[in-house]
């Protein structure tokens, strides 16, 4: 089965710093798709950033990109330049592109401090 | 993306009664999912909603207490059966078409049981 990990239960950064979420994942499958997810207090779900395995470039997203290291099955995020705006929770997950079932890592509290 | 409408919202509601949370979807998607999450927790998924058939439930979850319908490809509900205190939690659906584009999810309904 699936895991997904994030190992960073809270996170903490500076109103235009730079910070990395951590994520890991297990899987024996070769066909899957990555996703970083952020959840505000609203509770919406907002996909901030997805990772095809087979693709090797790491994907962009404005301020958001990812170091994927598909060899250790590690998928971080770095939000440069942070806005009080990014404070939420953000969610690693793991797409099965057997199933197409989302599995979700424990979630990272992001606080933006002014 | 789709959107997903999800009602209610948030319900406050005796024990022993059952629940039914609706999920309408703005466009046909191949797969819906259904998610509970505590407050500052994770995703945990329930089921998968398949159109004209049974759902797929995972490890944990039953029919009997969490009876899934599906009848087309834009809709779905999920009933909490017979509810206890420990059923009070946020229920999420989620939609999504094949593909990398990730999952679009409903806004939640936070269920309190009394």
């Amino acid at each position: 089965a699936q895991t997904v990990t994030q190992s960073q239960p809270e996170m903490s950064v500076q109103e235009a710093e730079t910070v990395t979420l951590s994520c890991t994942y297990d899987t024996s499958e070769s066909d899957y798709y990555l996703f970083w997810y952020k959840q505000p207090p609203s509770r919406q779900m907002i996909l901030v950033i997805r990772q095809e395995a087979y693709k090797q470039q790491n994907a962009t997203e404005n301020r958001f990109s990812v170091n994927f290291q598909k060899a250790a099955k590690s998928f971080s995020l770095k939000i440069s330049d942070s806005q009080l705006g990014d404070a939420a929770m953000y969610f690693c997950a793991y797409r099965s592109g057997n199933t197409g079932k989302l599995i979700f890592g424990q979630g990272t509290t992001l606080q933006v401090k002014p | 993306s789709a959107v997903i409408s999800q009602k209610p919202s948030r319900d406050i509601c005796q024990r022993g009664t059952s629940l039914t949370i609706q999920c309408q979807v703005d466009s046909q998607v191949t797969m819906m999912f259904w998610y509970r999450q505590q407050p500052g927790q994770s995703l945990t998924l329930i089921a998968t909603a398949n159109q004209g058939s049974e759902a797929t439930y995972e490890s944990g979850f039953v029919i009997d207490k969490f009876p899934i319908s599906r009848p087309n490809l834009t809709f779905s509900t999920l009933t909490v059966s017979n509810m206890s205190p420990e059923d009070s939690s946020i229920y999420l659906c989620s939609a999504s078409d094949r593909g990398a584009y990730g999952y679009t999810f409903g806004s939640g309904t936070r269920l309190t049981v009394v």
